[in-house]
């Protein structure tokens, strides 16, 4: 199963409202999750089973979707929260990260 | 204090071998299914494999099937990953992850494998 997410670069500002989606090539589980990662640290866990927030994430993250499209949104978003964001899928016992989303500051 | 701690990674010729190691602490590790990932310099995440809890399930990634093997010991709080066969593309840092709900929960800081003559 491939995994595309978009965009690739997004330029925001501070309070903004933030999307970035997730497309499988065919219908996936549920099993979805987003991560963070900055510079020269390991990811963090954000969100898994699309739309369960991991414990200590602020509630301005939010997932949500189904079949083959997922999103991550950021409401209202913060100077600590420019970063790499990737999502990752599950099926059959094989796990796809997609190709990453980096939100810079515009 | 709840923590991941990898080691084993360096420099290493083409097909040459190296035995990575995470040392878990601070959590029931044997409850755990655990995960590798690795990250190429300036590239995205990618999956190389998982084990069960007890071992006795193993899967791997496309790109090291046949090349990597993971193991783990419960008694000693470690998970390993064995690369054999390496190549310039499996440059990258490694992470070790515990895996809950099919996800990448805790990490480590990985280690650096550079493959290089």
């Amino acid at each position: 199963i491939q995994v595309t997410q978009s965009p690739s670069t997004l330029s925001a500002s501070v309070g903004d409202r933030v999307t970035i989606t997730c497309r499988a090539s065919q219908s996936i589980s549920p099993y979805l999750a987003w991560y963070q990662q900055k510079p020269g640290k390991p990811p963090k866990l954000l969100i898994y089973k699309t739309s369960t927030l991991e414990s200590g994430v602020p509630s301005r993250f939010s997932g949500s979707g189904s079949g083959t499209e997922f999103t991550l949104i950021i409401n209202g978003l913060q100077p600590e929260d420019f970063a790499t964001y990737y999502c990752q899928q599950y099926n059959s016992y094989s796990w796809t990260f997609g190709q990453g989303t980096k939100v810079e500051i515009k | 204090e709840v923590q991941l701690v990898e080691s084993g990674g360096g420099l290493v010729q083409p097909g040459g071998s190296l035995r990575l190691s995470c040392v878990a602490s601070g959590f029931r590790f044997s409850s755990y299914w655990m995960t590798w990932v690795r990250q190429a310099p300036g590239k995205g995440l990618e999956w190389v494999a998982n084990i069960k809890i007890d071992g006795s399930e193993k899967y791997y990634g496309d790109s090291v099937k046949g090349r990597f093997t993971i193991g783990r010991d419960n008694a000693k709080n470690s998970l390993y990953l064995q690369l054999d066969s390496l190549t310039a593309e499996d440059t990258a840092v490694y992470y070790c992850a515990t895996n809950r709900y099919y996800a990448f929960a805790m990490w480590g800081q990985g280690t650096k494998v550079t493959v290089s003559s």
